[in-house]
């Protein structure tokens, strides 16, 4: 596996669901990314984890919930979601000084 | 709070002409600025980054210039192909204690003709 890997690609779930979306990445970063991406608008930032610590959370609402173990993975907990909720959401990394992001190629989610 | 516009917003030519994707910012503070492209429905895939510092970056038929002053950077690509349809993109990356923060545009939907 190289670059950012990021699973599942699609997820379908209810708004009663509990799910998670799982990003890897292997370049060696040390600061990790959850960008969403709605239809006819620009990405947001949802959150950063600098050296396995949260340093930007941009008022993303507690129905989402990040978790990052180590600095290679990051995790997206998702639950009671909204319909609007319903995007593609992209994972990335970096590394801190040089700056240059590296996306995974998204998880689609539809919530019902 | 940066702002970042990209004009054309859908672009189509013919294969192999020469074409300019403009991208402008409202805060001149940043630490670089990134172009990206995106198929639909994929991630983004980083084409050029361009330090806060320097003018401009070549990658094979793509140049990026970055005038940090005036808050504007163009994507040059030379004689396109039909591969290159895409959505660009470009993201400054904020400075200090912004930079976490890379902002989009809303891209250029670039629609390159056989």
């Amino acid at each position: 596996e190289t670059g950012v890997t990021q699973t599942p690609r699609h997820l379908v779930m209810g708004m009663t669901n509990k799910k998670s979306l799982k990003c890897e990445q292997h370049l060696g970063h040390n600061a990790m990314y959850w960008y969403k991406q709605s239809a006819k608008k620009p990405l947001e930032l949802m959150f950063v984890y600098s050296l396995e610590e949260r340093v930007e959370n941009n008022s993303v609402p507690s129905r989402f919930s990040p978790e990052c173990p180590n600095s290679s993975h990051l995790f997206l907990h998702l639950h009671t979601l909204q319909p609007e909720d319903s995007a593609l959401y992209l994972c990335a990394s970096s590394q801190i000084g040089t700056g240059e992001l590296f996306f995974g190629e998204g998880s689609r989610l539809t919530v019902l | 709070k940066q702002e970042v516009t990209q004009i054309p917003a859908a672009l189509s030519v013919p294969e192999g002409e020469n074409l300019v994707l403009n991208c402008s910012f409202t805060d001149s503070a940043i630490y670089n600025l990134q172009w990206f492209r995106q198929d639909p429905g994929k991630g983004l895939t980083s084409l050029l980054l361009i330090q806060s510092s320097q003018r401009e970056q070549t990658s094979g038929r793509l140049n990026a210039s970055l005038d940090k002053s005036s808050g504007r950077s163009t994507l040059y690509i030379a004689a396109s192909q039909p591969g290159d349809s895409a959505t660009y993109l470009c993201a400054p990356r904020g400075s200090g204690a912004g930079s976490y923060q890379l902002t989009f545009g809303k891209g250029t939907k670039l629609s390159v003709i056989p």
